[in-house]
């Protein structure tokens, strides 16, 4: 079978680090990307994986691990503007998306 | 968990055309259901908000008369894109905002179809 999973809720502080992580099971995989969601909003494209590694982009930092089935989303030099969902999807061998429910991040001052 | 499920996954026609797509809620009911298209990488552009028993909100840009949109049910809302060229090729996905659950304010997300216009 499918599944994703990520952490439903996380707090961290102005200025901090935070990685937000994304596990996910499938037989067929084609990429996982990572979105970022206000309130309100449309999500908003951060970064797609489909090879192992590190993939730096300013302030994001996205890895994947297609072995493990693990995925994170790192973000330095956290903002208030950072908060909102995060959310994780894997693309199966269908090319159909299997989203994670979504890890809402409180930035605290 | 809350699933929300599209269908046809992917379907391929001949211009002109119309296509509809399913979107469903399975295991909620829904207020409020989402409509995006996405290109390669890119951001998920909102298309339309509907909400059962009401007409769609169309964002600006989006031709409603084109991209016809019925929320009959609340678990259940259909997009039909007429008279379809190929620049409506594009990634349709449908997102869902549950009723009378806890986690009101989150959108549960389909997988998408992948509509190909010859």
């Amino acid at each position: 079978g499918q599944n994703i999973d990520q952490p439903t809720e996380m707090t961290a502080t102005e200025g901090a680090i935070v990685q937000i992580n994304c596990t996910y099971q499938t037989s067929g995989f084609n990429g996982l990307f990572w979105y970022q969601q206000h309130a309100g909003e449309a999500p908003t494209f951060l970064s797609y994986n489909v090879l192992d590694g590190l993939e730096e982009k300013g302030r994001f930092s996205s890895f994947l691990s297609r072995s493990k089935g693990y995925s994170y989303l790192l973000l330095k030099e956290l903002q208030m503007k950072d908060s909102a969902s995060y959310l994780c999807a894997f693309m199966d061998s269908n090319y159909q998306l299997i989203w994670g429910a979504g890890t809402k991040l409180i930035i605290k001052p | 968990g809350a699933v929300v499920s599209q269908h046809p996954s992917w379907v391929i026609c001949k211009s002109g055309t119309s296509v509809k797509i399913e979107c469903r809620s399975l295991d909620f009911q829904a207020t409020t259901m989402f409509w995006y298209r996405q290109f390669p990488k890119q951001s998920l552009m909102l298309m339309a908000t509907s909400n059962e028993g009401s007409k769609a909100t169309y964002e600006q840009g989006v031709e409603k008369d084109k991209f016809l949109i019925n929320h009959a049910s609340l678990t259940l809302s259909t997009l039909t894109v007429t008279s379809a060229h190929p620049e409506d090729s594009s990634f349709y996905i449908c997102s869902a905002r549950a009723l009378g659950r806890g986690d009101t304010d989150t959108q549960y997300f389909g997988p998408g179809t992948r509509l190909t216009v010859l």
